[in-house]
């Protein structure tokens, strides 16, 4: 089974609508992350949370909220989904006590029309 | 904030060897990673270098100056599946957990 899971693994919707894409994990890290990953851009970090009480904005947030409800659980919303958000989108987990080494889950392509 | 350079893309045969450069200016040195990206899947850890030198893991060795703030990720023996995506990647800051990642070396390895 997989460490690091992503719902839903592909989303087409419509500008305005609002989305919520969802990250699990069984590697009972406590840090985890939302990326966004455009063509010849690289990974862009959006929101990064190091426990449940702890929530931080990344890079590239506006547009963007979170939940973590969980230790393995986080969530990352469109509050009102552009064309410009189109994108493949990862979550990660990583472990302090080692190298911070991030695991990433298997993505989300979103494509918003 | 972190500054990555990378070739964007490499071309190389099958069976030989190929060295992907990344260059980086850091205001906190704690690590540099490499990850591997397929098309489409989630980039997968490589490798991570604390201390300057070269290691060693199997097919693949990844090698850092910190005193040049570069490294270099060494394939050999290249297969048709080592066609992929290479990020670089390095701490955001001083004893940062977030990374900051270079934008990739899309390598095609050709027969």
């Amino acid at each position: 089974d997989a460490d690091v899971t992503q719902t839903p693994r592909n989303r087409i919707t419509k500008t305005g609508k609002r989305i919520m894409l969802e990250c699990s994990q069984t590697k009972g890290h406590d840090r985890m992350y939302w990326y966004r990953q455009d063509p010849g851009l690289g990974l862009q970090l959006i929101y990064y949370s190091f426990d449940v009480k702890d929530i931080n904005k990344g890079e590239i947030s506006d547009g963007y909220s979170v939940s973590r409800q969980a230790q393995a659980k986080f969530s990352l919303s469109l509050e009102s989904a552009i064309p410009n958000q189109t994108a493949l989108y990862f979550c990660a987990t990583s472990d302090p006590t080692g190298s911070n080494e991030q695991f990433f889950g298997p993505g989300t392509r979103l494509t918003v029309l | 904030g972190q500054n990555i350079d990378q070739p964007t893309e490499m071309t190389a045969t099958e069976g030989a060897i190929v060295q992907i450069n990344c260059t980086y200016q850091t205001s906190g040195f704690n690590g540099l990673f490499w990850y591997q990206q397929h098309a489409g899947e989630a980039p997968t850890f490589l490798s991570y270098n604390v201390l300057d030198g070269l290691e060693e893991k199997g097919r693949f060795s990844s090698f850092l100056s910190r005193s040049k703030g570069y490294s270099y990720l060494l394939l050999k023996e290249l297969q048709m599946k080592d066609s992929a995506s290479y990020l670089c990647a390095v701490p955001s800051g001083a004893g940062s957990y977030q990374l900051t990642f270079g934008k990739g070396t899309k390598l095609s390895v050709i027969p």
